[in-house]
């Protein structure tokens, strides 16, 4: 299953609200997880089977879709989320990952 | 604290093998799957492998069946990557990451720091 991830990247301000888009070639269903990275640090879990933040994840972020189009919501950017967002399926193997969105300050 | 601590990354010739290695604390390893996933510029992230919690199930990426195995020594809470006949392709970081839960499909919840891989001559 490919995962389209859209845009590549978001040039965004602090404060300001980002929808990120994954879509799968196929349905994956609910089970769409979401992660973001970093520069020089391991993928982190944020958001699982479409909607369900994992532990210890602000309520900022949400996620929301199903079948074939995602989309990761932050409601209000704050300094530490300028990274890049990963979309991955789990509904069969392999699982596969979605090429990434660069959310960078504007 | 879920700590997972990878190293055996190293500059190796096309055809040669390695032995990647994760050591986990802070969760009861015996219980959980463990995955191993691979990050390039290239490719991006990429599945390569998951074992079950006892070692019974095991799973390939294609690009890597045949030529990678993965093995774990859950009294050491240590997983293996162990990685023979190595091309240009596999260069890469070299994650390894733990699932969610028993019944959670792959979802990765915690993962290391990575070790590096690079395949060149």
């Amino acid at each position: 299953i490919v995962l389209t991830q859209s845009p590549a990247t978001l040039s965004l301000s602090p404060g300001e609200k980002a929808a990120l888009s994954c879509r799968a070639s196929q349905s994956v269903s609910s089970q769409l997880v979401w992660y973001q990275q970093k520069p020089g640090q391991a993928p982190r879990l944020l958001i699982y089977d479409a909607s369900n933040r994992a532990a210890d994840i602000p309520a900022r972020f949400s996620g929301s879709g199903s079948g074939t189009d995602f989309t990761l919501t932050i409601s209000s950017l704050e300094p530490e989320d300028f990274a890049v967002y990963y979309c991955q399926q789990r509904i069969s193997w392999p699982p596969t990952f979605g090429g990434g969105t660069k959310v960078e300050i504007k | 604290e879920v700590q997972l601590v990878e190293s055996g990354g190293d500059l190796v010739q096309p055809g040669g093998s390695l032995r990647l290695s994760c050591v986990a604390s802070g969760f009861a390893f015996s219980t959980y799957a463990m995955a191993w996933v691979r990050q390039s510029p290239e490719k991006g992230l990429e599945w390569v492998s998951t074992i079950g919690a006892t070692s019974t199930k095991t799973h390939y990426a294609d690009s890597v069946e045949g030529r990678f195995t993965v093995s774990r020594d859950n009294p050491k809470n240590t997983l293996f990557l162990q990685m023979n006949n190595l091309r240009a392709e596999d260069t890469a970081l070299y994650f390894c990451a733990k699932y969610l839960s028993v019944s959670s499909g792959s979802i990765f919840d915690s993962w290391g720091q990575g070790t590096l891989v690079t395949v060149s001559s």
